[in-house]
């Protein structure tokens, strides 16, 4: 079965534009969880989306926001964006949680902010 | 709260010596724990977990993992290291009190010496 699909996999923008992700889980999984990788911090939690409702969110400004659709794909939008932004940004999807079954990741959006 | 520690964010071995990756977690209550692995440029792999079945968990690659309660530990051993397993790993840890979701360690990268 097709895996994690995410799109754009490389992105440059200017500071202060905005930016949208988006993931494509697994057919059939609702739980979609995104993260911020970068080398000084580690793995960050953005939020967590199940069957279109944000169940889970981290601790990050509301420049960050996400959402999913009704057949479990999902997209997160960063405004005015932030040299700070720049990161490895993941897309994690599991059949009904990511702690609870397996989260079966995306090869990741690689965002630089210039 | 939730914590997980991975000590050492780097460790290094020769190619064919056993590989040992530590991690603690913080939490009283036996958490679900995962290992995952990710190679330059990729999203996570689940290596293997624990879910309050056997102690000694073995995953893909010839890892496995042994549950220790009393120390709280979940360490990640391979008896012969491979070129190939020069990565980053990540610990991680989930219960129901946190709605499953992945508590995330720092990482560790392993560096093979030929």
């Amino acid at each position: 079965k097709a895996g994690v699909t995410q799109t754009p996999r490389y992105l440059i923008k200017t500071r202060g534009q905005q930016v949208t992700l988006s993931c494509s889980p697994i057919s059939g999984h609702r739980s979609v969880s995104w993260y911020q990788q970068t080398p000084g911090q580690g793995l960050q939690f953005l939020f967590e989306y199940f069957s279109e409702t944000q169940r889970n969110k981290g601790n990050f400004p509301g420049r960050f926001s996400g959402r999913q659709f009704s057949n479990s794909r999902s997209e997160m939008n960063v405004s005015t964006l932030e040299l700070g932004d720049s990161a490895l940004y993941l897309c994690a999807s599991s059949l009904v949680s990511p702690g609870g079954t397996e989260a079966f990741f995306g090869q990741g959006t690689r965002l630089t902010v210039v | 709260a939730q914590s997980v520690t991975q000590l050492g964010s780097h460790v290094s071995v020769s190619e064919g010596a056993l590989v040992l990756l530590r991690c603690n977690y913080s939490s009283s209550v036996p958490p679900y724990l995962f290992w995952y692995v990710q190679y330059p440029n990729q999203g996570l792999q689940l290596l293997l977990k624990y879910t309050s079945a056997a102690t000694l968990v073995k995953g893909i690659n010839g890892f496995e993992a042994e549950f220790k309660k009393s120390e709280t530990s979940f360490h990640l051993t391979k008896p012969s290291a491979h070129m190939s397993d020069a990565a980053e790993y990540f610990c991680a840890v989930s219960e129901v009190d946190s709605n499953y979701q992945l508590i995330w360690g720092a990482g560790t990268k392993l560096i093979i010496k030929p």
